[in-house]
């Protein structure tokens, strides 16, 4: 089973922030924070992972609780294309990853 | 980021041949590869772990001589599902581990429709 709860929907408005939470308070010491997105019909794409820190690439941002029992994606500037299945996960190093059912997230125009 | 390939995209067979699904490492070399299933409107479902050189381990419930994985190279891993029916109709996506020093992070590829008649 999945380790992580996400709300089953969010909408957004298009050049907006997207604030997608997770929560995950089984998580333990070693495991990180995987965030993957699936656009219809297609392989999930990796978006960002982190441990304990906050993180940033050039996608999203990722805020860790400081217990890392919850944390928060953030698409500073949502588009269209952003519409996908939002997918939290934890999980460690080159353990299996379990998929739950993510947020379906859509940005509307 | 890491790029994963698949092929063929989707197939379409007849019930009773084999497909063989072929998964590929792009840009990095990877010794464990996963496959997963998906249904429509599911979520990723796990069926196997395949590691380079060795047998891969099966999820509870996955026939592992229906679903036959070959992971023969650090850059390739293979599903041929056997006898293929209908009821193996599915979107079949594999994930590639990329190490960078002690993280390793998934990489998937863009998956395989497979519609068996």
């Amino acid at each position: 089973d999945a380790k992580t709860t996400q709300p089953t929907s969010m909408d957004c408005a298009e050049g907006r922030a997207a604030n997608l939470p997770c929560n995950h308070s089984t998580i333990s010491g070693n495991e990180y924070v995987y965030w993957y997105r699936q656009i219809h019909s297609q392989g999930p794409q990796y978006i960002i992972h982190g441990l304990k820190n906050n993180e940033t690439n050039e996608m999203a941002s990722l805020i860790i609780t400081e217990d890392r029992k919850s944390s928060t994606l953030i698409l500073p500037h949502a588009t269209l294309r952003d519409t996908a299945v939002y997918y939290c996960i934890v999980g460690g190093g080159s353990e299996k990853l379990v998929f739950g059912k993510g947020t379906k997230l859509t940005v509307n125009p | 980021g890491a790029v994963v390939s698949q092929h063929p995209s989707r197939v379409i067979c007849k019930s009773g041949t084999s497909v063989k699904i072929e998964c590929r490492s792009l840009d990095f070399q990877a010794t464990t590869m996963f496959w997963y299933r998906q249904f429509p409107k599911q979520s990723l479902m796990l069926m196997a772990t395949s590691n380079e050189g060795s047998k891969a381990t099966y999820e509870q419930g996955v026939e592992k001589d229906k679903f036959l994985i070959n992971h023969a190279s650090l850059t390739l891993s293979t599903l041929t599902v056997t006898s293929a029916h209908p009821e193996d109709s599915s979107f079949y996506i594999c994930s590639a581990n990329n190490a960078r020093g002690s993280q390793e992070t998934q990489y998937f590829g863009p998956g395989t429709r497979l519609l068996v008649l």
